[in-house]
């Protein structure tokens, strides 16, 4: 298994401009989650998603939009890029069910966004 | 909501000592409490986790120990090793469904040999 991976690695963006962040993970886990983590300020939820179809706002979601038509992918959109979305972004999934190895939320390598 | 306060922010030791890593959360609802190592440039990776019903758990050299009463859970290495050297982010949640986890701002461990 891949487990999560995100494209692209590293990303230069003009202000106003948009993008996709893409997410994708191989281990049929209904929930997915997008992050940023900025400098000394740990990791912020954006969105996430309990299953295909469902998704709902996290702590900071202006800004972003996200769909989710398939349990694999989870794209975080960027419609008018603004300085302050310089972040690095990362996407993360987990299984449902009971046990303490179903909470284990597992991370992509992120996605280094700058905004100019 | 949940709110999560992680200290220190950084902390350095000599390879072999002890270290510690502390939090507190502020929903009494909360249950399970996973810590996520993270190296540079990578993603963040689990590490050990608990749940409100154990008080302590241990894997090696990494122990996890949890006062509900207090809302305080801490992460002790012991015999660190410069491996050791990354951010650690300690998390809190209400472990059911729908739930999803509050991190803390996150400590920066700096082992040197």
């Amino acid at each position: 298994n891949a487990g999560v991976t995100q494209t692209p690695k590293f990303r230069i963006l003009k202000i106003g401009q948009s993008m996709t962040l893409q997410c994708t993970q191989d281990m049929n886990h209904n929930y997915m989650y997008w992050y940023r983590q900025d400098p000394g300020m740990g990791l912020k939820l954006i969105y996430y998603s309990v299953g295909a179809g469902i998704t709902d706002k996290g702590e900071v979601p202006n800004g972003y939009n996200v769909s989710r038509s398939t349990t694999e992918d989870f794209p975080l959109r960027l419609e008018l890029a603004a300085p302050s979305q310089t972040s690095v972004y990362f996407c993360a999934s987990r299984g449902s069910g009971q046990g303490l190895q179903k909470e284990t939320q597992y991370f992509g390598p992120g996605t280094r966004l700058l905004v100019l | 909501g949940e709110n999560v306060e992680q200290h220190p922010s950084t902390l350095s030791v000599q390879e072999g000592d002890s270290a510690v890593i502390k939090c507190t959360y502020s929903d009494s609802a909360s249950n399970y409490f996973p810590w996520y190592k993270q190296e540079l440039g990578k993603g963040p990776q689990l590490i050990i986790d608990i749940r409100s019903n154990v008080g302590e758990k241990k894997d090696q050299r990494i122990a996890v120990t949890l006062n509900k009463t207090a809302k305080h859970f801490s992460l002790h290495i012991t015999e660190t090793q410069p491996e050791d050297s990354a951010v650690y982010f300690c998390a809190a949640s209400m472990n059911s469904g729908y739930s999803t986890l509050t991190f803390g701002k996150g400590t920066m461990l700096l082992v040197s040999p």
